[in-house]
């Protein structure tokens, strides 16, 4: 089972450019989740789903955006990257219910110079 | 969102019972107490959670107070692998779970 994968594992972008954080995981989960951390710090929430179709925004939303047209995958959108988007990205999924249990992928880590 | 308290950093002995700390006097009777790990340079683990009662599972076992304002994850024969940054996170069922920056724990051999 791959679980949540993440794509790219790292990234530079310059100042303005943009690009697609890709998630995606096979165990028909229905939320899933966005967070960043930066360096020393615990993690932000930036975007969630409860459901293709569905998304909300999270603590950090500025700057972002996300697309649920599936339920395996949850692509997460910089547009105009700047240097304090500079972070590691995680995607994580878990089912419905009361059962809390979240499945992260390994990262993204994202700079923008 | 009710809040959590966690001391910054903790040291303990490889092979020695680990007693991690957390603090929630805000905490609602509908909030889930839960516990992930991170370890260094990999996304979070999920370690355990529970409402009321004491919780016991092969990674370890979480002791909740009885008036539920604080909890201790205990981690019974701590090895080098169990270094990681432990966060301690209140949630309502179904909402998001928030992070905050966690307990550093050294395991030394």
């Amino acid at each position: 089972n791959a679980g949540v994968t993440q794509t790219p594992k790292f990234r530079i972008l310059k100042i303005g450019q943009s690009m697609t954080l890709q998630c995606t995981q096979d165990m028909n989960h229905n939320y899933m989740y966005w967070y960043r951390q930066d360096p020393g710090m615990g993690l932000k929430l930036i975007y969630y789903s409860v459901g293709a179709g569905i998304t909300d925004k999270g603590e950090v939303p500025n700057g972002y955006n996300v697309s649920r047209s599936t339920t395996e995958d949850f692509p997460l959108r910089l547009e105009l990257a700047a240097p304090s988007q500079t972070s590691v990205y995680f995607c994580a999924s878990r089912t419905g219910g009361e059962y809390e249990k979240l499945f992260f992928g390994s990262g993204t880590q994202l700079s923008v110079l | 969102d009710a809040k959590t308290t966690q001391p910054n950093s903790m040291e303990s002995n490889e092979e020695e019972p680990v007693h991690l700390p957390c603090n929630h006097s805000t905490i609602s009777g509908t909030d889930y107490i839960h516990w992930y790990r991170q370890l260094p340079s990999q996304g979070p683990e999920y370690v355990i959670h529970g409402l009321t009662s004491n919780v016991n599972n092969r990674m370890a076992s979480l002791a909740i107070a009885e008036d539920r304002k604080s909890s201790t994850l205990i981690l019974h024969r701590a090895t080098l692998r169990d270094a990681a940054v432990y966060y301690c996170i209140l949630s309502q069922a179904g909402t998001a779970l928030i992070f905050g920056k966690g307990t550093t724990l050294s395991v030394s051999s």
